[in-house]
């Protein structure tokens, strides 16, 4: 099983619908969660971080659920710039004389928006 | 933000010949810098870890012999990917934290391809 599970798509939606991307991880010792969006060959950018309690960034909204170790995106009146790759990504934690966290990437789903 | 200055973006080589990668941190010390491959569709992909003045630390089925990694200082990680041959053409890219479980700062990536 992938640590980092996610729906690779695509999806493809008109603008300004509302579209929800899930993710599952499988290791119950990750810390931290987040969502990157990646463009086609350039770095990914971090979208936004991912709390129990649900945190919301303008048309973005992330959700975690730790019991059943989900992750969501939510977003909003999509626009043709949303257009992108969204990574699911968990933050797993290496305890040893470093204790240096890593980040796990999610494959990735891909959006498409259209006119 | 920080920024964290990759280089260089791509470059093409011959099977066989040694490339080197740079990855800096421009305006904050990064303790541990981290190399991550992706191939065309795919998840970005952890190979190694690294903290500055200390071996990196690399994943299950990377060789480490073939993926030198050096992290001489605060600000600089290099990555040389020796005697390239066909199958190692993929995108590179570098990531960069200032400390434990703090944000990550992606480098722009390099597309390696080898002929």
């Amino acid at each position: 099983r992938k640590e980092v599970e996610q729906d690779p798509g695509p999806f493809n939606v008109p603008e300004g619908a509302t579209v929800a991307f899930n993710c599952t991880y499988s290791n119950s010792a990750s810390q931290s969660f987040f969502w990157y969006r990646q463009d086609c060959r350039k770095e990914p950018k971090l979208l936004m971080s991912v709390y129990s309690s649900g945190n919301e960034d303008g048309r973005f909204t992330a959700q975690l659920n730790r019991a059943s170790q989900y992750i969501s995106l939510l977003i909003r009146d999509s626009k043709l710039s949303d257009s992108a790759t969204y990574l699911c990504v968990v933050n797993l934690v290496v305890v040893g004389s470093s204790n240096t966290g890593k980040l796990i990437f999610g494959q990735g789903t891909t959006l498409q928006v259209k006119p | 933000g920080a920024v964290v200055s990759q280089h260089p973006s791509w470059v093409i080589c011959k099977s066989g010949t040694s490339v080197k990668i740079e990855c800096r941190s421009l305006d904050f010390q990064a303790t541990t810098m981290f190399w991550y491959r992706q191939f065309p569709k795919q998840s970005l992909m952890l190979m190694a870890t690294s903290n500055e003045g200390s071996k990196a630390t690399y994943e299950q089925g990377v060789e480490k012999d073939k993926f030198l990694i050096n992290h001489a200082s605060l600000t600089l990680s290099t990555l040389t990917v020796t005697s390239a041959h066909p199958e190692d053409s993929s995108f590179y890219i570098c990531s960069a934290q200032q400390g434990f479980n703090e944000k990550l700062f992606f480098g722009s990536g390099t597309q390696l391809s080898v002929l």
